[in-house]
């Protein structure tokens, strides 16, 4: 089974200021895939990047990055230049390699941007 | 951009009522899920359906839900007799497939459930 922790519930970024989202996971699976969803006010999920096991690089879509240490088994998002629209929960999310494995979340950071 | 659509966006119904939440996903995906989020909590697994049939279901899904797909585009989830503990957010979600992990789940907007 795999577990994904993160141990933020709250955090507060200046605005233009980059802030990292920890994320830590579990298996004993190989292959795996590792996700980050953000969750805004208004409840709707907006997947963000992925990463997966055997990646060699740190996967990064515009303004988000993934800091994957597979040793360490953490997944961190970083995000850049902050903006006001960022305020929203952030969860990291991880599936295993094979046909309809689900997706299991973490609980959750809620990231406040204070301009 | 297709999108997963989820109806009704809010449901209210009283205790012991049978509802059904309707999705409709993304046309060519292939792997559909039902998770609920209980408000400000994490998001939890239910089911997920591959080729007709239910591929997995957690310990929330017991005798109580139900899942089809009843016409090839819409996937609905029925609760036969709410409780007041069913209060959440259930959120549809779709995968095209698995290449062989890196395929994320597009998830609705989801359909808001007021057990009364």
């Amino acid at each position: 089974a795999q577990k994904i922790t993160q141990t933020q519930p709250g955090m507060f970024v200046q605005e233009k200021e980059a802030v990292t989202l920890d994320c830590t996971y579990d298996t004993s699976d190989p292959s795996y895939g590792l996700f980050w969803y953000k969750q805004p006010s208004s409840g709707e999920m907006i997947f963000l990047i992925y990463q997966g096991s055997y990646d060699q690089q740190n996967a990064t879509e515009g303004r988000y990055s993934l800091n994957f240490q597979k040793a360490r088994k953490s997944a961190n998002l970083v995000i850049s230049a902050s903006q006001l629209g960022d305020s929203a929960m952030y969860f990291c999310a991880m599936r295993l390699t094979g046909g309809y494995q689900k997706v299991t979340f973490g609980t959750g950071t809620k990231l406040q941007v204070i301009p | 951009e297709p999108e997963v659509t989820q109806t009704p966006s809010h449901q209210v119904t009283q205790m012991g009522q049978e509802v059904i939440l309707r999705c409709v996903p993304i046309s060519n995906h292939l792997y559909f899920y039902w998770y609920r989020q209980i408000l400000g909590q994490k998001v939890e697994f239910l089911v997920s359906f591959y080729n007709n049939e239910i591929s997995e279901k957690s310990e929330i899904f017991d005798d109580q839900f139900s899942v089809e797909r009843p016409d090839g585009s819409n996937f609905t989830l029925k609760i036969r007799s709410t409780k007041l503990e069913d209060s959440a957010m259930y959120f549809c979600a779709s995968m095209i497939r698995d290449r062989p992990y890196n395929s994320p789940l597009h998830f609705g907007n989801g359909t808001r459930l007021t057990v009364t």
